[in-house]
């Protein structure tokens, strides 16, 4: 079955500190991977795609099918940074997500 | 970027009584919308996916009787919590695909935070 696992439920650094959120999934066929982030009192809304390859906020995600992992990193956390963050796989032309359990980023002074 | 709209943000109600959660997407058609549900600090669970004009699929486990979902048009999905009860006290959130399939993007309602006395 898909799942999704994001095994850290909290994550503290100090301000300028590299972050790396972990994301590892199962799934036997190509899955498309995404991080959604939770600002507090916001919505959920897309951080970034791993097709798009692109670094948003600072942030960048590497798709390793090896290691079946799409970990969340960050060189220098800012204390905006502190947010939910969720680790989503889309596996079907549905358009269904499975969510990771989530991960509270919480960047300090 | 898409707008979502979710309506009431916060509902309180009584044991029994039913309530019915609107998802309204304003910036395009959506033939698919999906409802989720969140427990504090913990993960959305996906409850149904919503389909116009056809019945929603609903989640191993997930009462269809209990969470009734209409999807009457291209714009508007609602979900009704039947003869609510505490247990069903939760965070429920919607969510709209995107037009562009090769996106393959959601974009998410603020939320509605349902309270059962």
């Amino acid at each position: 079955a898909q799942r999704v696992t994001q095994p850290e439920k909290l994550l503290s650094v100090f301000k300028g500190a590299p972050v790396e959120l972990k994301c590892n999934y199962s799934y036997s066929g190509s899955p498309e991977l995404f991080w959604y982030v939770q600002y507090s009192r916001q919505r959920l809304q897309l951080l970034l795609r791993h097709i798009s390859r692109e670094s948003i906020k600072g942030f960048t995600a590497d798709l390793n099918k090896g290691e079946t992992s799409f970990h969340l990193k960050k060189p220098f956390a800012q204390e905006e940074d502190s947010a939910m963050y969720y680790c989503a796989l889309r596996y079907n032309q549905g358009g269904k997500l499975i969510f990771g359990q989530g991960t509270e980023l919480s960047v300090k002074p | 970027g898409a707008v979502v709209s979710q309506h009431p943000s916060r509902v309180i109600c009584k044991s029994g009584t039913s309530v019915k959660i609107e998802c309204r997407s304003l910036d395009f058609q959506a033939t698919t919308m999906f409802w989720y549900r969140q427990f504090p600090k913990q993960s959305l669970m996906l409850m149904a996916t919503s389909n116009e004009g056809s019945k929603a699929t609903y989640e191993q486990g997930v009462e269809k009787d209990k969470f009734l979902i209409n999807h009457a048009s291209l714009t508007l999905s609602t979900l009704t919590v039947t003869s609510a009860h505490p247990e069903d006290s939760s965070f429920y959130i919607c969510s709209v695909g995107a037009p562009d399939r090769a996106k393959n993007i959601q974009y998410f309602g603020a939320g509605t935070r349902l309270s059962v006395l």
